[in-house]
């Protein structure tokens, strides 16, 4: 199975902060890669697909970029809505896997 | 809008068997992949099953002897059923849209809390 990982694990920020999270799998993955955000007490939110492209509606400051087995996930300018749980997720021989988190809090 | 709205029992005895309803409102419900996403208080998701309009299923190696995924497409409805609870089951489950073109949720519910205590 693939693994994934992501660092940092927690990662304190103010408003403003350009800020960057990374997701390494344990083999080359392509581009299939999602990234999602979770905010306490609620459903995760697609952000990111094909480990660069834009859910409609998601604002442009996230950006997704990466292939093969790193990827990263940027926030250009941190806005207050964006302190939360960020999650990769990849899918491979019929099973989804996501990496562990990173929290992002405030400075 | 497509949304997911979830339901099921909150508090269940070891070994008794949880079991969740995920209805979909609006748009189609071939052409996806459904979904249920796990998350234990704290922790991180873990993805459970998925299952499509024609009841063609795929399971987590890690939970598929005690998993049962179903689907009614006359209600637009799919099913979550896990047995043999222990406390390790207690977690916030999720019904999720799949896309087949990506593998991606982009549609969640609510999220029901289940709780396993004696």
């Amino acid at each position: 199975d693939i693994q994934m990982t992501q660092s940092p694990s927690t990662l304190s920020a103010s408003v403003g902060d350009r800020v960057t999270i990374t997701c390494r799998a344990s083999q080359s993955i392509s581009s299939w890669l999602a990234w999602y955000q979770q905010k306490p007490g609620k459903a995760p939110k697609l952000l990111i697909y094909k480990a660069s492209s834009l859910e409609s509606g998601v604002p442009s400051r996230f950006s997704g970029s990466g292939s093969g087995t790193e990827f990263t996930l940027t926030i250009s300018s941190l806005q207050p809505d964006d302190f939360a749980t960020y999650y990769c997720q990849h899918y491979n021989s019929y099973l989804f896997t996501f990496g562990p988190g990173t929290k992002v809090d405030i400075k | 809008q497509v949304q997911l709205q979830q339901w099921g029992a909150g508090l269940l005895k070891p070994s008794e068997t949880l079991s969740l309803t995920c209805a979909v409102y609006g748009g189609s419900f071939s052409g996806y992949y459904w979904s249920w996403v796990r998350q234990p208080p704290g922790k991180g998701l873990e993805w459970i099953a998925e299952i499509n309009h024609s009841g063609s299923t795929n399971y987590n190696p890690s939970l598929k002897s005690r998993v049962t995924i179903a689907v009614d497409t006359s209600k637009k409805q799919f099913f979550l059923r896990l047995t043999s609870e222990t406390a390790a089951d207690t977690a916030v489950y999720y019904c999720a849209r799949g896309r087949l073109v990506d593998n991606v949720f982009d549609i969640w519910g609510q999220g029901t809390t289940v709780t396993v205590s004696s």
